[in-house]
């Protein structure tokens, strides 16, 4: 697998390989958190979420962390396949209290490489 | 279930003249959302309806951006007169209720020239 920093506009992984991406969120009153997926020329796609009372989360291929400590969220894809690659948005709802009014984080673009 | 529909995909006009575009959600979300999403950035909150009052308006440009839902179903959002930086896509969401994830529709690119 790859790790990357906190924020990176680009992450390269090989197909097969698990991927990381990060997110740093800044409210921490927020209390629901969404990973979208973007391909090019559509909308966000909903991926997975966590509310503030879990730090991790798993769905099918993909797995959502969340360390409230240091305010910083992650999505592990396993086995990377091409038709993962997107961009990646992390999502928080900073008013609390639900999924409405969500602020987007600027993105990590996946490139899956043969 | 039949997604987020908008449109129309694509819409290309002059500063100064007007736009709208239309957004139907997904049946029986009583939530609908517009965002803008510039370039290589994350979408932006325009504007939340909640059935067919506003919500949240905090970050519309109100002095040229309006939206209505007014029968709490499809919403139309409008720009009048448009600027070069409102060149970006506008993304419709709607969900369930404010508790439940936002599903997006696949958005209308607006270029200024």
């Amino acid at each position: 697998g790859e790790s990357v920093g906190l924020h990176l506009p680009t992450l390269s992984v090989q197909e097969g390989d698990n991927s990381i991406i990060n997110c740093a969120y800044s409210n921490s009153a927020s209390d629901y958190f969404i990973w979208y997926k973007q391909e090019s020329g559509k909308g966000p796609q909903f991926i997975i979420d966590i509310r503030s009372n879990m730090d991790k989360r798993q769905g099918q291929r993909v797995t959502v962390l969340l360390n409230k400590t240091v305010k910083h969220l992650s999505l592990q894809i396993a086995a990377t396949q091409p038709g993962d690659s997107a961009v990646y948005f992390c999502a928080e709802n900073m008013r609390g209290g639900g999924a409405d009014g969500l602020t987007f984080g600027k993105g990590t673009h996946l490139i899956i490489q043969p | 279930e039949a997604g987020v529909a908008q449109s129309p995909r694509y819409k290309i006009i002059e500063k100064r003249q007007s736009v709208a575009f239309w957004c139907n959600p997904i049946s029986g979300h009583a939530t609908l959302y517009w965002y803008q999403q510039i370039l290589g950035q994350g979408p932006k909150l325009l504007i939340q309806f909640q059935n067919n009052g506003v919500v949240d308006d905090s970050q519309l440009p109100k002095d040229r951006f309006s939206a209505e839902r007014l029968k709490g179903v499809d919403s139309t959002l409008k720009i009048q007169p448009a600027k070069l930086e409102d060149s970006a896509v506008y993304l419709c969401a709607s969900s369930l209720d404010w508790d439940s994830p936002l599903h997006f529709g696949n958005g209308t690119r607006l270029t200024v020239t």
